[in-house]
């Protein structure tokens, strides 16, 4: 059982350039998040979806686009990539219900320069 | 005003004794609260939920929560080295129930 699964693990990017940063499990969670952290901070929401064909912003939307096509997949899309983007992303997926726990990959760490 | 809020820390507590971690929540419709622990460059990992006003136990780890006073907190009981972390606290927020928010997160030290 993979769980939830992150790729790239590590990207370098120059300031302007665009990437898809992927996830995607296979615990068939109808919810799924996309958090960044910064360097001895917390996790900021980015966006969350509740099920394909439907996502919501989070606290930390822009500079950063989503799609949920599928159950499986919650892409992260960032375009002209900002220095302020240099971040270790996060996703996590979960069972709808309050007490359900959230289930988080390993990170993709990601540097602008 | 944040919408849950924890004191950075670092936190330091002698091995063997209790570590007292506290969380702050604005939005008095949330509904599930959640402790995580977090090793340096690791993904978190939870270690409880709670959803219920009073008191949840699990091995040395206790979740108080208080909807009233709106905070909620983890002790942990006979500290660990290995309990050395950072803890984030999260709240299931009440107006949208699918949306999770984290705290900054307490740096915990336990020192031999």
């Amino acid at each position: 059982n993979a769980g939830v699964t992150q790729t790239p693990k590590f990207r370098i990017l120059k300031i302007g350039q665009s990437m898809t940063l992927q996830c995607t499990q296979d615990m068939n969670h109808n919810y799924m998040y996309w958090y960044r952290q910064d360097p001895g901070m917390g996790l900021k929401l980015i966006y969350y979806s509740v099920g394909a064909g439907i996502t919501d912003k989070g606290e930390v939307p822009n500079g950063y686009n989503v799609s949920r096509s599928t159950t499986e997949d919650f892409p992260l899309r960032l375009e002209l990539a900002a220095p302020s983007q240099t971040s270790v992303y996060f996703c996590a997926s979960t069972l709808q219900g309050g007490d359900q726990p959230q289930h988080f990959g390993d990170g993709t760490r990601l540097s602008i320069l | 005003q944040k919408e849950v809020e924890q004191n950075s820390g670092p936190l330091s507590v002698p091995e063997g004794a209790i570590a007292s971690l506290n969380c702050t929540y604005s939005d008095r419709g949330s509904q599930s609260f959640f402790w995580y622990r977090q090793y340096s460059g690791k993904s978190p990992e939870l270690i409880m939920f709670i959803y219920s006003n009073g008191d949840k136990e699990d091995g040395r780890f206790t979740a108080q929560l208080n909807k009233a006073s709106q905070y909620v907190s983890l002790l942990i009981r006979d500290s660990q080295p290995s309990d050395s972390a950072t803890y984030l606290c999260a709240v299931r927020a009440g107006s949208s129930a699918s949306k999770i928010i984290f705290g900054s997160g307490t740096r915990l030290s336990i020192r031999p």
